[in-house]
């Protein structure tokens, strides 16, 4: 078993659905990721929560909106999506300690989205 | 400017051969410096971090040269096993520590 697990591995959506992604991590940290990885692009942050602290990379679509219940929830709350968002979403989680990630991310298996 | 560079290759490459990639990053205030590894359809797994010492580990070895703002990665003697994308990971601090990749650099290893 991993320890960080994302539900659905594969989803297929319409541009009017409403979708979540759901990650958890069983790892202890306090911090969680959201990674976009597209074809031939690099892995592009979207959003981090840190501390209870959040911070989001302005490039992301409002139509993408996170919610960290707690330090081992995570989510990814999709609406109305176009097609170019058709990806591999990726959660990690890692440890920060006084302030300082302490590097290692660990990964879920991905989300791999289809928008029709 | 891209803030995280890699050649993407692919780096197609006879078992046994040494193989160096570098990456270069735009952020003169980066903090912590990473290799990852990814296989194809797989998620990326930390190789090794990255020390200003430089760094070793079996028949890998990584340096970072920060005048240049560039980090390097060796596998010596490659293996079938070790084709997959290496990705350069720099972190940051914008409020939080930012972690962010490069594309990655592609290695096929033929025998």
């Amino acid at each position: 078993e991993t320890g960080v697990t994302q539900t659905p591995r594969h989803l297929v959506m319409g541009m009017t659905n409403k979708k979540s992604l759901k990650c958890e991590q069983h790892l202890g940290h306090n911090a969680m990721y959201w990674y976009k990885q597209s074809a031939k692009k690099p892995l592009e942050l979207m959003f981090v929560y840190s501390l209870e602290e959040r911070v989001e990379n302005n490039s992301v679509p409002s139509r993408f909106s996170p919610e960290c219940p707690n330090s081992s929830h995570l989510f990814l709350h999709l609406h109305t999506l176009q097609p170019e968002d058709s990806a591999l979403y990726l959660c990690a989680s890692s440890q920060v300690l006084g302030g300082k990630n302490t590097g290692e991310l660990f990964f879920g298996e991905g989300s791999r989205l289809t928008v029709l | 400017r891209k803030e995280v560079e890699q050649d993407p290759g692919p780096f197609n490459v006879p078992e046994g051969a040494t193989v160096a990639f570098n990456c270069t990053y735009s952020n003169s205030a980066s903090q912590s410096f990473f290799w990852y590894r990814q296989d194809c359809r797989k998620e990326p797994k930390l190789l090794m971090s990255v020390y200003s010492s430089g760094n070793e580990d079996g028949r890998f070895t990584a340096q970072l040269n920060r005048a240049s703002q560039y980090i390097s990665l060796l596998i010596r003697d490659s293996k079938l096993s070790d084709s997959a994308t290496y990705l350069c990971v720099v972190t940051w601090r914008i409020g939080s520590y930012i972690p962010t990749f490069g594309r990655g650099t592609s290695l096929i290893v033929h025998p």
